[in-house]
């Protein structure tokens, strides 16, 4: 059972706004302000692939449309301007201190309508 | 370019074990920690543990300990995932990835490796 709570699913037009959350507690993403909330994007049949890392930052070559936050005990991602590539899974990572595993969230299937 | 290159894909029987490798380049090895992790058939990630190249510590998840063992080989830049007793609910894609720490999130990640336990 994950740690982490993700909406199944969210979907949208393209160009559209599309928000996903993640949903932890005060012994994960709460705990304290060393604790950051990752992002992947798994795209079908390839491996997971570093979207956004600590909380808001964005990798080299990870177009600007990709935005994250944290807030309290959840963290989010945002896709603005949404295009028929960014049809994926994303899955959002934290740390928990009270068992000191690394935690994934649940996923979220984003469709492109 | 940073690089994990994982080995080829396994197909074992109940009972039996496996050992998947997964080969670093283009980075100082011993820099930066290990994790496994793996997703089931249409599921999602599940971390399984992480080794530091550096010391060879280690840290399992509980539900995998006493099955699973991280070892690295320095010389080889390699890193090893060892599961055994292996049943049906072990099938799975198994990704080792690199993690930075201090925050950087776990990247890169290697191509991973499916492994099929059938009878």
């Amino acid at each position: 059972q994950s740690l982490l709570t993700q909406p199944p699913s969210v979907s949208g037009a393209p160009g559209q706004r599309v928000t996903i959350s993640c949903t932890g507690s005060s012994s994960n993403i709460g705990a304290s302000a060393q604790v950051h909330v990752h992002w992947y994007q798994q795209i079908a049949g390839t491996a997971p692939k570093l979207l956004i890392y600590s909380n808001d930052r964005r990798p080299s070559g990870v177009p600007d449309r990709f935005s994250g936050s944290k807030s309290g005990t959840s963290g989010s991602l945002a896709i603005t301007g949404l295009q028929a590539e960014d049809e994926a899974d994303y899955y959002c990572q934290s740390y928990d201190t009270l068992s000191g595993y690394y935690v994934f969230g649940t996923g979220t299937k984003v469709t492109v309508l | 370019q940073v690089q994990l290159v994982q080995s080829g894909a396994e197909v074992k029987k109940p009972g039996a074990s496996v050992k998947v490798s997964c080969k670093a380049s283009g980075y100082t090895f011993t820099n930066y920690w290990i994790h496994w992790v793996r997703q089931a058939p249409g599921q999602g990630l599940e971390w399984m543990g992480w080794i530091n190249p550096a010391t060879g510590g280690t840290n399992y998840r509980q539900k995998f300990q006493g099955r699973v063992t991280l070892t690295t080989d320095t010389s080889m830049i390699t890193a090893y995932m060892e599961l055994r007793s292996l049943t049906s609910d072990d099938t799975a894609m198994y990704y080792c990835v690199r993690d930075p720490g201090n925050g950087w999130g776990f990247d890169p990640w290697g191509q991973g490796t499916l492994v099929t336990v059938s009878s």
